[in-house]
């Protein structure tokens, strides 16, 4: 099992630019969800998913975020136009109704909009 | 108010120290209780899971949960260096609410 996958590891880009983050969720895994991690606000839920499907995108800071599950195994956050308070590191996390305790995070995506 | 509210520390302990960690929260709704660590540069990762009020051990590791006093606890014994990281309390009804955490090092 690879475990929840995330790309690319570290992002540096310049103000204004459209930034796209992407997951690959455990297979069999059929709820997936965003979270956005700055040293002043922790991790913070941005949207989740299940069965490809938004359920919660109250978390979505604004109108420059979105978010697409096209299928099970793939997922997207993209920032347009990003800013420099949009630096963080973003997780994407899968589960399963089989675990109900938590959830699997992949290793993030450090962002740095300069 | 938050919903979940963890003192971020920083929290440094002598090594086989008994370590204590915190959470309080607002939601009498949450029904699983969650421990996550975190290492530097990586995603937290599941350490324990409570469901209701109660106690689990795992190792050197006990979570409480006091659903009457909304209050959760992650206790560690004989604290090692490899402890070393966040602790993140996490709380779940469909989705998950994630204290600030709480940055533990543990001295040799």
């Amino acid at each position: 099992d690879a475990g929840v996958i995330q790309s690319p590891r570290h992002e540096v880009t310049e103000m204004g630019q459209e930034v796209t983050l992407r997951c690959k969720p455990i297979s069999g895994h059929n709820s997936l969800f965003w979270y956005r991690q700055t040293m002043m606000r922790g991790l913070e839920l941005l949207i989740y998913f299940n069965n490809n499907v938004p359920i919660d995108d109250s978390g979505m800071p604004e109108d420059r975020f979105s978010a697409k599950m096209p299928n099970a195994s793939f997922s997207t956050l993209k920032i347009q136009p990003s800013e420099p308070r949009d630096s963080a590191v973003y997780f994407c996390a899968s589960s399963t109704p089989g675990l109900p305790g938590g959830y699997t995070f992949g290793s993030g995506t450090r962002l740095t909009v300069v | 108010q938050k919903e979940v509210e963890q003192d971020p520390g920083p929290l440094s302990v002598p090594e086989g120290a008994i370590v204590s960690l915190n959470c309080t929260y607002s939601n009498s709704a949450f029904q699983y209780f969650m421990w996550y660590r975190q290492y530097s540069r990586k995603g937290p990762e599941l350490l324990m899971y409570t469901y209701s009020s109660g106690n689990k051990e795992d190792g050197r590791f006990t979570a409480q949960v006091d659903k009457s006093s909304k209050y959760i606890s992650l206790f560690i014994r004989d604290s090692q260096p490899s402890d070393s990281a966040t602790y993140l309390c996490a709380m779940r009804i469909n989705d998950m609410r994630f204290g600030a955490g709480t940055r533990l090092t543990v001295k040799p």
